[in-house]
């Protein structure tokens, strides 16, 4: 299973840009990226998966270089209601195995 | 479409007594997990069942917890004996099929505390 690293916390504003990057060095042919969201008492939600160059949908971006050692989700002028933990998960043919996560937090 | 149901919300037992969790997955998936989420970490994958057949138990403590999943739908987590180290979140997922890259819908969870 390719291993993720990606910063414990981050703080922001609302209205900013956040950029979350997530490395996995060791990552496979067959691995696709996938990021999670976690809101308190509430169970991960899917956010959005790629596997190279970018993908964009109505909730983030996510950026995958050519080498595909680290990917970066990006999340457009960020709210309060975005608080969370985001979780960068490499899957191939296996179940997904989450790790700590980026805990987000936005403030007014 | 409704999402993934679990029960009870929060749960609050003493070590050694026995708990169940109940889990009602969004309707025609096929694969059911139940993930433990302790404070602070991610969740782990304790089972997968695909239909009402087990695809992945490695990571589940097989001498206290067992799961099922009757006629394939909906499934239960027990937890017998109960150890402190089990208090967590307990998460159950679905997904359509169960094949590779496919998003999963996770419950809300229900919080254990083992006094």
């Amino acid at each position: 299973l390719a291993k993720t690293t990606q910063p414990i916390s981050m703080d922001s504003y609302e209205g900013q840009e956040v950029n979350i990057t997530c490395s996995h060095n060791n990552i496979a042919t067959n691995d696709y990226i996938t990021w999670y969201q976690q809101f308190p008492s509430q169970g991960p939600r899917f956010i959005i998966q790629g596997y190279k160059t970018k993908v964009t949908n109505e909730v983030a971006s996510l950026f995958i270089p050519a080498d595909r050692k680290s990917s970066t989700l990006s999340l457009p002028r960020v709210s309060l209601s975005d608080t969370a933990v985001y979780y960068c998960l490499v899957e191939g043919y296996s179940t997904l195995t989450f790790g700590k996560g980026t805990m987000l937090l936005v403030s007014p | 479409e409704a999402g993934v149901a679990q029960s009870p919300r929060y749960k609050i037992i003493e070590k050694r007594q026995s708990v169940a969790f109940w889990c009602n997955p969004i309707s025609g998936h096929a694969t059911l997990y139940w993930y433990q989420q302790i404070l602070g970490q991610g969740p782990k994958l304790l089972i997968q069942f695909q239909n009402n057949g087990v695809v992945d138990d490695s990571q589940l403590p097989k001498d206290r917890f067992s799961a099922e999943r009757l006629k394939g739908v909906d499934s239960t987590l027990k937890i017998q004996p109960a150890k402190l180290e089990d208090s967590a979140v307990y998460l159950c997922a679905s997904s359509l099929k169960g094949t590779a890259y496919e998003k999963l819908f996770f419950g809300s969870g229900t919080q254990l505390s083992v006094l």
